[in-house]
Parts: structure tokens; C-alpha cells; sequence
């Protein structure tokens, strides 16, 4: 059972346009969602999070949306750059435990200069 | 420049053979991780440790053995009871339980003879 989905496995948008990457939930017990970027061969790094109590968490060209009756999170990049493209990863927790961090499977993105 | 150090960034190991594969942080952080990536597939956590001399099977722990004699070193072997070792493996730190953000590796590709 995905508790975490990312149904789309790649996305492609031009240079300067906005990227909407999209993460669904199944567990209503989580309340705390991060977005994770990775580039090949390299480990993920932490991009944006938002906590339940909140709908919008937004960090220069990325925000991170949050609807929690429809259990979907999504991550819009705005303007997409050509190095933004790598794996985003979205992932989701409860009760401040690490340990206990589900990722989804990723969406590759690729922006096209 | 303080960080998670894997190595070896590419291993591949024996049929019968059990593989070490090395995590040392200098980030001074309490909590560590083991994750396994597969394609197609989100981080799977393995194994994790809260505080020296102290560990906790995470989700797919079977076929693998931690240590955490040292704050800083956080070692997983690949047992021969893995039958299917092959994977991109992860290595994380997080300042204490029940900060979310975690600091990962750069990896290790374990590939099976």
C-alpha cells in the first residue's frame, strides 16, 4: 500500500514557465510534507516543507501548495531553469518523526532551454 | 565543509559475500539513516540509530546488519541473506528525532556479480 504517490514519473516544461509537480496522500494522520530534489548520482537535498495547519509554504522561485481535504500537496517552480531539472521527490511524516518518513516515487522534471 | 561522506560510491559484491558499506558524518548530528532506492521506486527505509549504541529496524531490515559505535559513523552491511542486494543505498543525518529535515550521501551503487 503507496501511502505517498506521485503518479506522474517525468514532466517537461520550457525554460521560464512554471513546473507543477503533484503528490497525493492516502494517511490523514500525516501533517508534515517536504519536497526533496535529486540530481543522478547524487543524494536527495531538501528543497521546501509545510506543515497541516498551513495551505501555502513559499521559498523564492518554489512554493508548495497544500489541500488537505483532497490529500494532494503539489510543488510549483516558477520560472522553471534548465537547472532545476532532477528528481523531485515528495515525502510525508507525523508527529515530528523522522523515522517514520514516507517518499513517494519521484517525478523526474526536465526544463528545456 | 561539514557533510555525509559514503563511499564506496560503486560496489558490487559476490554471490555468498557480505559488503560493508561506509557512512561518516561531521554534521555532529544525533539521528542516522539507512534508505534504499530501487527504480521506479521512493527511498525504503532500512535501518536507522537515535543515539550511539542504539538502533532500530526501519521497514526492510531483513538481510542487513548497523552499527553506531560512534557518533559520527553510521556502517551497514549487506548480509548474504540479502537476495537481492542491488540498489542505490542512502545514507542520512537529522540533528535529533523529530526534525524532519534530513541531510543524506551521495550513495552507494551496490551492484550484484
Amino acid at each position: 500500500d503507496q501511502q505517498v504517490k506521485q503518479n506522474s514519473p517525468s514532466l517537461s516544461v520550457q525554460e521560464g514557465r512554471i513546473s507543477i509537480l503533484n503528490c497525493d496522500y492516502t494517511n490523514s494522520m500525516f501533517d508534515y510534507f517536504l519536497w526533496y530534489k535529486k540530481y543522478p548520482a547524487e543524494g536527495p537535498t531538501f528543497l521546501i516543507s509545510i506543515s497541516s495547519i498551513k495551505d501555502k509554504n513559499e521559498d523564492g522561485r518554489f512554493t508548495v501548495f497544500l489541500n488537505k481535504s483532497a490529500k494532494h500537496l503539489s510543488l510549483h517552480i516558477v520560472p522553471s531553469q534548465p537547472g532545476d531539472s532532477a528528481v523531485y521527490f515528495c515525502a510525508a511524516t507525523y508527529g515530528g518523526a523522522t523515522n517514520k518518513l514516507i517518499f513517494g516515487t519521484g517525478t523526474l522534471l526536465a526544463v528545456q532551454p | 565543509d561539514g557533510g555525509i561522506t559514503q563511499s564506496p560510491k560503486y560496489l558490487f559484491r559476490k554471490e555468498g559475500q557480505n559488503v560493508t558499506l561506509s557512512c561518516e558524518q561531521n554534521l555532529n548530528h544525533d539521528a542516522m539513516y539507512w534508505y534504499r532506492q530501487d527504480p521506479g521506486q521512493g527511498l525504503r527505509l532500512i535501518y536507522y540509530s537515535q543515539i550511539v549504541n542504539d538502533f532500530q529496524k526501519g521497514d526492510i531490515a531483513e538481510g542487513y546488519s548497523v552499527s553506531r559505535e560512534k557518533k559520527e559513523s553510521f556502517p551497514l552491511t549487506v548480509t548474504s541473506a540479502q537476495k537481492n542486494p542491488t540498489a542505490f543505498y542512502l545514507c542520512a543525518s537529522s540533528p535529533v528525532q523529530g526534525n524532519e529535515k534530513l541531510f543524506f550521501g551521495s550513495g552507494t551503487q551496490l551492484s550484484v556479480l
